[in-house]
């Protein structure tokens, strides 16, 4: 099974609706983080925690929200879907010491129409 | 400002020959991470290297090279001997602010096609 799953892989959903996208992982790290790429742009942050009860907003937050229900889960809403928020969707997770590791889950692919 | 450019857009080359990625980095950070990650035709992102901003020793991982040079803020990683499956899009990243955040600043990638 992989580190960081991320669901769904796909989804396809229309303007206006809400859609959630969930990350859970089992390596027991404190950092998670939600990424989107998009086709020239490489990944850009959304949203990152540091534990439990701490959630930042990253380079690309307009339009998003997270909850990070336990350490394990770190889920990302789009409150009111765009055709502009159509991407790739990455959760990463590190464990915040020297020489650590970022782990990616496999992606979740939305399209919004 | 934090940036990391990926001037090749896309590259193809022929099974065999050897293979230059390249990577531009700005920070104005004495203590950084830079990063390689590989993003197959699947679309996950595979780690590859992880060096810090103090450890300018070139690393060699099989067919894998990369070059830090400070100097010139690059980053460059070589694959010798490409393969079919190198075909992918490979990312260059800076990992910014205080270290071991995670935050990771990304290059626009360049994509390798590899063809037999």
């Amino acid at each position: 099974d992989a580190d960081v799953t991320q669901t769904p892989r796909n989804r396809i959903t229309k303007t206006g609706k809400r859609i959630m996208l969930e990350c859970s992982q089992t390596k027991g790290h404190d950092r998670m983080y939600w990424y989107r790429q998009d086709p020239g742009l490489g990944l850009r942050l959304i949203y990152y925690s540091f534990d439990v009860k701490d959630i930042n907003k990253g380079e690309i937050s307009d339009g998003y929200s997270v909850s990070r229900q336990a350490q394990a889960k770190f889920s990302l809403s789009l409150e009111s879907a765009i055709p502009n928020q159509t991407a790739l969707y990455f959760c990463a997770t590190s464990d915040g010491t020297v020489g650590n590791t970022i782990y990616f889950g496999e992606g979740s692919w939305l399209t919004v129409v | 400002a934090q940036k990391v450019t990926q001037a090749q857009t896309e590259i193809s080359v022929v099974e065999k020959e050897d293979v230059t990625l390249d990577c531009v980095y700005e920070t104005r950070d004495t203590t950084y991470y830079l990063f390689w990650y590989k993003q197959p035709p699947s679309g996950e992102l595979v780690f590859l290297i992880r060096r810090n901003s103090f450890d300018e020793q070139n690393e060699i991982s099989g067919r894998y090279s990369w070059n830090f040079q400070k100097s010139t803020s690059s980053f460059n990683f070589t694959i010798t001997a490409s393969q079919v499956v190198d075909s992918a899009v490979y990312f260059c990243a800076l990992e910014h602010g205080s270290s071991n955040t995670g935050k990771l600043i990304f290059g626009q990638g360049t994509t390798l096609q590899v063809k037999p």
